[in-house]
């Protein structure tokens, strides 16, 4: 079946300006999640959705960064005024409900120059 | 806090040969464990995982791991690694206090020698 899916795959972006990140999880898939991964790192917990609602935002670095999945399904990841060290590699996962075993997207590789 | 630590910025090693990646972890209970692989361009992809019952685990593509708890490790091994298996490999733990929250090594990146 089809594996988690992120638009777009490269995102290049003046400072300043906005991005939205789109995640498509796997179908069924009631949680779902979005991380950072810098280079040289692992993933960086960013926000857990559990169905609509953000379960835990805690690992979002500012109010820049905001994520929403109102259907419940597909979910966006926009950031505002993007800095420099915004740039990353952003990574969503998807798992069938709050379980530890998380499937992976390819990821977005964004740069902020 | 919890953490997990990867010890090995980077491994090479010849193909057919052994291979074994080390992952240690700080934690105040029985972890839930698990090792995922990232290839350039690729999501990360679950290897094998371990919640309970038998130390050793068996994953996909012929590896395997043993859970440790006097030596806080779970350490990923393959008898003979192929040139595909060159990626990046994370350990990570899930979080004492979260059912989904993982925390992450740094990785350690896989070079094969031909």
């Amino acid at each position: 079946g089809a594996g988690v899916s992120q638009t777009p795959s490269n995102k290049v972006t003046e400072k300043g300006k906005y991005v939205e990140l789109r995640c498509d999880p796997i179908s069924g898939h009631t949680a779902l999640y979005w991380y950072r991964q810098s280079l040289g790192q692992g993933p960086e917990f960013l926000i857990y959705f559990q169905g609509t609602g953000a379960a835990d935002d805690s690992g979002l670095p500012n109010d820049r960064f905001f994520a929403v999945r109102p259907e419940g399904s597909v979910s966006t990841l926009k950031i505002q005024r993007t800095e420099r060290g915004d740039s990353a590699v952003y990574l969503c996962a998807s798992s069938p409900y709050s379980a530890q075993e998380q499937f992976f997207g390819p990821g977005t590789r964004l740069t902020v120059l | 806090a919890q953490s997990v630590t990867q010890p090995d910025i980077h491994i090479t090693v010849s193909e057919g040969a052994s291979l074994e990646l080390r992952c240690n972890y700080s934690y105040g209970a029985t972890p839930y464990l698990f090792w995922y692989v990232q290839s350039p361009g690729q999501g990360l992809q679950l290897l094998l995982k371990y919640f309970s019952g038998d130390t050793l685990v068996q994953g996909i593509k012929g590896f395997e791991a043993e859970f440790k708890r006097s030596q806080s490790s779970f350490n990923l091994r393959k008898p003979s690694v192929h040139w595909s298996d060159a990626a990046e490999y994370f350990c990570a733990v899930g979080r004492m206090d979260s059912n989904y929250q993982l925390i992450w090594g740094a990785g350690t990146k896989l070079i094969i020698k031909p």
